[in-house]
């Protein structure tokens, strides 16, 4: 089944606790993106990443790292966490076509 | 820079009555446009599309067509059912918008249907 996965689904942390949200595909895609979710503000994009090893800003990157060592995975890292960062995050992936594929979400906190 | 505004919500109905969502657009070029449906707990979906200027976009009894002059492409469908009470999400794309190839999305629209 083709699918995007996100882990962990649900996550309480505290401010400054570096953490780690892991984004995997299976459709061989090679964009990907990390959007976050805000009530009010919609979907906004973090950052994205055309192929392996090529990643840019969105539109809100600030706080938060990315990595595409391989083409399948596509993590979302957040160094220092801040309140301001609680929030429903998607990964997403895209092929040649113009459907983009969304992960479940990650529902973050941040105390 | 582009832009999506739509209709917030919450917009209430009774099952099997007529759905408008609104949705407007300001973009650079020749946006493709979507609308997506989260359900509760889950991801986006996309729901249905249009490209180009006039297409209409159709899936699950949804439409919705791309007016390039209101610069437009409102949501609707004939008769709701309560498995519609989703919330929705008008978006667009321009083609080759900085290499970034992401969606601009609206606010969402939460659609509530009542038995």
């Amino acid at each position: 089944e083709a699918q995007v996965t996100q882990n962990p689904r649900y996550l309480i942390t505290v401010t400054g606790k570096k953490l780690t949200v892991t984004c995997s595909q299976n459709m061989n895609h090679e964009y990907m993106s990390w959007y976050r979710q805000d009530p009010g503000l919609g979907l906004r994009q973090i950052y994205y990443s055309m192929n392996v090893e090529v990643t840019d800003k969105g539109d809100v990157p600030e706080g938060y790292k990315v990595s595409r060592k391989e083409k399948r995975n596509f993590p979302l890292i957040l160094e220092s966490p801040s309140p301001n960062q609680t929030s429903l995050y998607f990964c997403a992936s895209k092929g040649t076509a113009y459907e983009q594929y969304f992960g479940p979400g990650t529902r973050l906190t941040v105390t | 820079g582009n832009s999506v505004t739509q209709m917030e919500g919450p917009v209430t109905l009774s099952e099997e009555a007529f759905l408008t969502i609104n949705c407007t657009y300001t973009a650079t070029g020749y946006p493709s446009l979507f609308w997506y449906v989260q359900y509760p707990g889950e991801g986006l979906q996309l729901l249905l599309k249009a490209t180009k200027a006039d297409d209409k976009g159709s899936n699950k009894g949804f439409e919705a067509t791309y007016r390039k002059e209101t610069t437009s492409f409102h949501l609707e469908k004939g008769s709701v059912q309560v498995s519609d009470s989703a919330v929705y999400f008008c978006a667009l794309r321009t083609k080759g918008g900085g290499g970034a190839d992401g969606l601009t999305f609206g606010k969402g629209t939460h659609l509530i249907i009542q038995p």
